[in-house]
């Protein structure tokens, strides 16, 4: 199947800085990519929609001025984590729709960890 | 907007059994389900899908059911085998802005004792 690559894997950081998260698809573009963030045990909660060229759509009660999302061309999303606090520690996913196949392929996760 | 309910939330079956896991959605128009599998620390992974035009679908010891009238899909695995420990999640597509995203079942965790 396609590849998602997502860097960094982990991240451990003092509160008040910002955190960039990338998000890949490696062999097919992704007009559209979309970041989660996943709790222990817990499902997926989407935070925004990325689409190549223009603004990210967030969902309801994620705060677009504090995770900041970049979707530049086709084969890039970034996720920008600003001005970071322990709350925002999480394990954060993007995901990348082949439009050719219509699926959905995820990255391998980024867990925040803020001091 | 659309609502995934996802049951059982553990599962727990011995070695060689039959797994079950069932999901509702609300929204009629969703057309796409896929099922991903997530070991643990580890990206989701597509097991399955099923698109709306068709009731079944069938991958060696996986199988996908869809009732559209009923809007529910069942995942089954046969013959578990303990490497099928793992939390399943299924979805439902929905469109919304224009732009078609997955809403998520809250995740089985699946145990296969051995």
């Amino acid at each position: 199947g396609a590849v998602v690559s997502q860097h960094p894997s982990r991240v451990i950081c003092k509160s008040g800085t910002s955190v960039k998260i990338e998000c890949r698809s490696l062999d097919f573009q992704a007009t559209t990519m979309f970041w989660y963030r996943q709790f222990p045990k817990q499902s997926l909660m989407l935070m925004a929609t990325s689409n190549e060229g223009s603004k990210a759509t967030y969902e309801q009660g994620v705060e677009k001025d504090k995770f900041l999302i970049n979707h530049a061309s086709l084969t890039l999303s970034t996720l920008t984590v600003t001005s970071a606090h322990p709350e925002d520690s999480s394990f954060y996913i993007c995901s990348a729709l082949d439009r050719y196949n219509e699926k959905l392929f995820f990255g391998s996760g980024t867990q925040l960890s803020v001091l | 907007g659309e609502n995934v309910e996802q049951h059982p939330s553990t599962l727990s079956v011995q070695e060689g059994d039959s797994a079950v896991i069932k999901c509702t959605y609300s929204d009629s128009a969703s057309n796409y389900f896929p099922w991903y599998k997530q070991e643990l620390g580890k990206r989701p992974q597509l097991i399955i899908d099923i698109r709306s035009n068709v009731g079944e679908k069938k991958d060696q010891r996986i199988a996908v059911t869809l009732n559209k009238t009923a809007k529910h899909f069942s995942l089954h695995i046969t013959e578990t085998q303990p490497e099928d420990s793992a939390v399943y999640f299924c979805a439902a597509s929905w469109l919304q802005g224009g732009s078609e995203k997955l809403v998520f079942g809250k995740g089985t965790k699946l145990t296969v004792n051995p």
